[in-house]
Parts: structure tokens; C-alpha cells; sequence
């Protein structure tokens, strides 16, 4: 069971539409990070959040962390086909002697012209 | 700076051979992480180090070992290579948990 999971897993749009990506889990998180990876290359980050309801923009993306920090969103405006990616929340989860940068289970987003 | 560097880019393995993947950074970043991803999925935590001469396991352990020796290296041993490790391997770091995780290129592994 992955302890950040992302829905939905798979998403193909047309160059304009609008979009929502949801990362959820059952336990707290301190913050919850966003990153975008595209083929053949490691993930980049995007953003951090780390108050409970904050929203942060960037461009057109726009990232809301939940009140109760369980859970995050990432919702594109006017998709463009450069947004095209595989789209990673990930967050510091403590199920040890330390933390650790653990990794949502991907949304791979398709943006057709 | 070179930020993280993993080699090889690619590899080959037979059933049963072992193999090292090396992870360098130069930001002397504390944390550093190994995952596995497959295709278009996210990311599973095979080991990580928070400091040198310290590793923990992640989700995905078995099969795999790490050392730190030093804050700039944190390579990966797989021991007899099985085809369920074929994958791609990110190492990453950061300054801090809560930081920028920085990752390197990836390395491709195939074992037939």
C-alpha cells in the first residue's frame, strides 16, 4: 500500500482543457512537495507546501495543500502540450529511526495539440 | 557544479550477477536517497542515508545494500540480480528533509 496515492493515474486532454490532480493519504504530512519529470530525465521540483489550506501558484498550475494536510492538489489552467509529464507529489514521512522523502504514486498527464 | 551524478546511464545484467551503481553530489547535501521506478509509475524508496555512516531501509529493500562513507558518495549493491529489479534507478539529495531533492540522470537496468 503507497502511503501518498495519486489520482487519477493516467490522463490524456486537448491543448486548452483544464485539469485536476489529487495526491491523498491517510496520515499528516508536514508539507507535501510537487515535481515534474519528463522522459529520461530525473523529477524537478515544482513546489513546496507546508501550511494546512495554503494554495500556491505558479503560471498556470496552481497547488492547494488540505487543512487538515493529508492531501494535495495541482490543477493546470489552459493545458499546453509543454505540460505534458509524469507528475510526482512526495512528502517527509516518519515510519523509522528517521524521516524520509517518500514518493506519491505518479500521475502521467498527455497533452495533445 | 555537477549537482548529483550516477553511473553507468545503462546496464545489461545476466540472472545472478551483482552489480554497483554509484551516486555522487557535490552540494554536500546530508540526505541522499535511492529509488527504483517503473515505467510510468512513481518513485519507491529503495535505501537512504541521512548523514555518512548513517542508512535505513525504505519501502523496497530486499535484494539491494548501500554504505556511506563519506557525504559525497552513496552507492548502490544489488546482489544477485533478479529480472524483478529491472528498473530504473534514481539516486537523489538534499540539504534537508524538508528540501529541494536534487536527482541525477538515472541509470536503465535490464537483467535477462
Amino acid at each position: 500500500t503507497q502511503l501518498l496515492e495519486q489520482s487519477p493515474q493516467f490522463l490524456s486532454i486537448q491543448e486548452g482543457e483544464n485539469l485536476t490532480v489529487y495526491c491523498n493519504s491517510s496520515s499528516v504530512f508536514s508539507s507535501l512537495q510537487w515535481y515534474r519529470q519528463e522522459p529520461g530525465e530525473g523529477p524537478v521540483l515544482l513546489v513546496t507546501v507546508v501550511t494546512g489550506g495554503e494554495v500556491k501558484k505558479l503560471k498556470r498550475l496552481t497547488f492547494q495543500f488540505g487543512d487538515a494536510r493529508k492531501d494535495s492538489s495541482l490543477h493546470i489552467t489552459a493545458a499546453q502540450p509543454g505540460d505534458t509529464g509524469l507528475y510526482l507529489c512526495a512528502g517527509p514521512f516518519s515510519g523509522g529511526a528517521t524521516n524520509k522523502l517518500i514518493f506519491g504514486t505518479g500521475t502521467l498527464l498527455a497533452v495533445q495539440p | 557544479n555537477a549537482g548529483v551524478t550516477q553511473t553507468p546511464k545503462f546496464r545489461i545484467l545476466k540472472i545472478g550477477q551483482s552489480m554497483t551503481l554509484q551516486c555522487t553530489q557535490d552540494m554536500n547535501h546530508n540526505y541522499m536517497y535511492w529509488y527504483r521506478q517503473d515505467p510510468g509509475m512513481g518513485l519507491k524508496l529503495i535505501y537512504y542515508s541521512v548523514g555518512a555512516g548513517i542508512t535505513d531501509k525504505g519501502e523496497v529493500p530486499n535484494g539491494y545494500n548501500v554504505s556511506r562513507s563519506t557525504t559525497e558518495d552513496f552507492p548502490l549493491r544489488l546482489e544477485l540480480a533478479a529480472p524483478s529489479q529491472t528498473s530504473v534507478y534514481f539516486c537523489a539529495s538534499s540539504y534537508s528533509l524538508q528540501g529541494k531533492a536534487f536527482f541525477g540522470q538515472g541509470t536503465r537496468l535490464t537483467v535477462v
